[in-house]
């Protein structure tokens, strides 16, 4: 199993649209979560940092279920400049080492 | 967050060559992380690097990596001996703080021809 592992999609939605990307994980020891955002040929920036409790920022909210192993993206009322690679990232505790999903496409499409 | 900046943005480069990879200027950060990604594929970690020594590496990160930090600011990831599929975009990020986030610079576009 993939240490995180992620749909690489491509998600194509409409304007508007509310979309949602899951990214599971292999080590139970993980503790710090993250999604970023790559615009392609760009560096990955920081979108959000997951909290075990759930945490939102404007459109976005990210969720982590520790049971199941999976942290979630969802996104309301899709922008075009919404388009763009989310990739899921996850370190473990005890070290400062982070791995990458292969990250999800979304295209939002007039 | 101060940007991390890095140079070259684009670095062409003969096989069997040597090539240094900037990561300027940093200051008043301890950890520092390199990262690669090959076209069309995921980042990868390589190195971190955590008060001027290495603090974890990957098994990407074999004898013909280094990393420094010759200057106290500058971070360098050096290849030695440049193979055809070290052509990849090359990321430093440094790590913000209590927070774990991390902020990467904008990359380096390693060709090798």
């Amino acid at each position: 199993r993939k240490e995180v592992e992620q749909d690489p999609g491509p998600f194509n939605v409409p304007e508007g649209a509310t979309v949602a990307f899951n990214c599971t994980y292999s080590n139970s020891a993980s503790q710090s979560f993250f999604w970023y955002r790559q615009d392609c040929r760009k560096e990955p920036k920081l979108l959000m940092s997951v909290y075990s409790s759930g945490n939102e920022d404007g459109r976005f909210t990210a969720q982590l279920n520790r049971a199941s192993q999976y942290i979630s993206l969802l996104i309301r009322d899709s922008k075009l400049s919404d388009s763009a690679t989310y990739l899921c990232v996850v370190n473990s505790e005890g070290t400062y080492k982070y791995i990458f999903g292969t990250g999800t496409r979304l295209k939002v499409l007039a | 967050e101060p940007e991390v900046t890095q140079t070259p943005s684009h670095q062409v480069t003969q096989m069997g060559q040597e090539v240094i990879l900037r990561c300027v200027p940093i200051s008043n950060h301890l950890y520092f992380y390199w990262y690669r990604q090959i076209l069309g594929q995921k980042v990868e970690f390589l190195v971190s690097f955590y008060n001027n020594e290495i603090s974890e590496k990957s098994e990407i990160f074999d004898d013909q990596f280094s990393v420094e930090r010759p200057d106290g600011s500058n971070f360098t990831l050096k290849i030695r001996s440049t193979k055809l599929e070290d052509s990849a975009m090359y990321f430093c990020a440094k790590l913000a703080g209590s927070s774990n986030e991390q902020f990467f610079g904008p990359g380096t576009r390693l060709t090798v021809l």
